[in-house]
C-alpha cells in the first residue's frame, strides 16, 4: 500500500524548533518530488516547501523562507522539515505529499498530517 | 502570492450538477496548465480529484471534471451524490519558486 506517515508535530514556545519528519512506504520514494502543505485550523491549505527527487532543486513559500529548510534521505524512504524561529502563525496541520511525475502542483498521495502548535 | 479566489459555499441536490469556479490571474491559472482540484472531508486529508486541468486520477469518478478559461478554471461536479458534501480546494502552479498556490476553498453542500 502507498502510504506516508507523519511525525514530529507538537506544542512548541514562539522562537522555538521542531522537526518533522515523513516516512514513505509502498512505492520508489527516490523518483518522486516531494512537499510539505500546512493547513492553520478552520482554514485552507497553504503549499510550504518542495525537495525533488534528489534534492537538486528546493523551494519555499516565501512564509517559510529562512525559517524552514526541507531535506530528505531516500535510502531510509524519508522526507524532513526543520522549523526553526516558529511564529504562532506557524500553527497547522502538516501535511507531506508525492508530487506526480512532469504534472506541477499535483499532490496525490498525502499522509494524515501532524499537528503543530506555537504558543507560549 | 494571493490565494486563488473560490466561492466560500456551493450547493445542490442530489441527481444535480454544480461547478466551482477559481480565479486566479496570468501568473498562475492563466499562465500554466497546472491547475489541480481537491476534495477534503472534515478531519481527513485532501485526496486529488483533477490534475493539468481536466485530468482524473484513478479511482476518480467521471462525475467529476475540470476546465480552464482564462484566469478562471472550474470543477464540475455532475450527478450529485451524498458523499460527494466536502471541502473542495484548487491549486495552481505559479513558476519555479511557487509551486503551488490554493485556493480559499468551497464548502460544498448535497441539499
Amino acid at each position: 500500500e502507498v502510504q506516508l506517515v507523519e511525525s514530529g508535530g507538537g506544542l512548541v514556545k514562539p522562537g522555538g524548533s521542531l522537526r518533522l519528519s515523513c516516512a514513505a512506504s509502498g512505492f520508489t520514494f527516490s523518483s518522486y518530488s516531494m512537499n510539505w502543505v500546512r493547513q492553520a485550523p478552520g482554514k485552507g491549505l497553504e503549499w510550504v516547501s518542495s525537495i525533488s527527487s534528489s534534492s537538486s532543486y528546493i523551494y519555499y513559500a516565501d512564509s517559510v523562507k529562512g525559517r524552514f529548510t526541507i531535506s530528505r534521505d531516500n535510502a531510509k524512504n524519508s522526507l524532513y522539515l526543520q522549523m526553526n524561529s516558529l511564529r504562532a502563525e506557524d500553527t497547522a496541520v502538516y501535511y507531506c505529499a508525492r508530487e506526480l511525475p512532469a504534472a506541477r502542483a499535483a499532490f496525490d498521495i498525502w499522509g494524515q498530517g501532524t499537528m503543530v502548535t506555537v504558543s507560549s | 502570492q494571493s490565494a486563488l479566489t473560490q466561492p466560500p459555499s456551493a450547493s445542490g441536490s442530489p441527481g444535480q450538477s454544480v461547478t466551482i469556479s477559481c480565479t486566479g490571474t496570468s501568473s498562475d491559472v492563466g499562465g500554466y496548465n497546472y491547475v489541480s482540484w481537491y476534495q477534503q472531508h472534515p478531519g481527513k486529508a485532501p485526496k486529488l480529484m483533477i490534475y493539468e486541468v481536466s485530468k482524473r486520477p484513478s479511482g476518480v469518478p467521471d462525475r467529476f471534471s475540470g476546465s480552464k478559461s482564462g484566469n478562471t478554471a472550474s470543477l464540475t461536479v455532475s450527478g450529485l451524490q451524498a458523499e460527494d458534501e466536502a471541502d473542495y480546494y484548487c491549486c495552481s502552479y505559479a513558476g519555479s519558486n511557487n509551486r503551488g498556490v490554493f485556493g480559499g476553498g468551497t464548502k460544498l453542500t448535497v441539499l
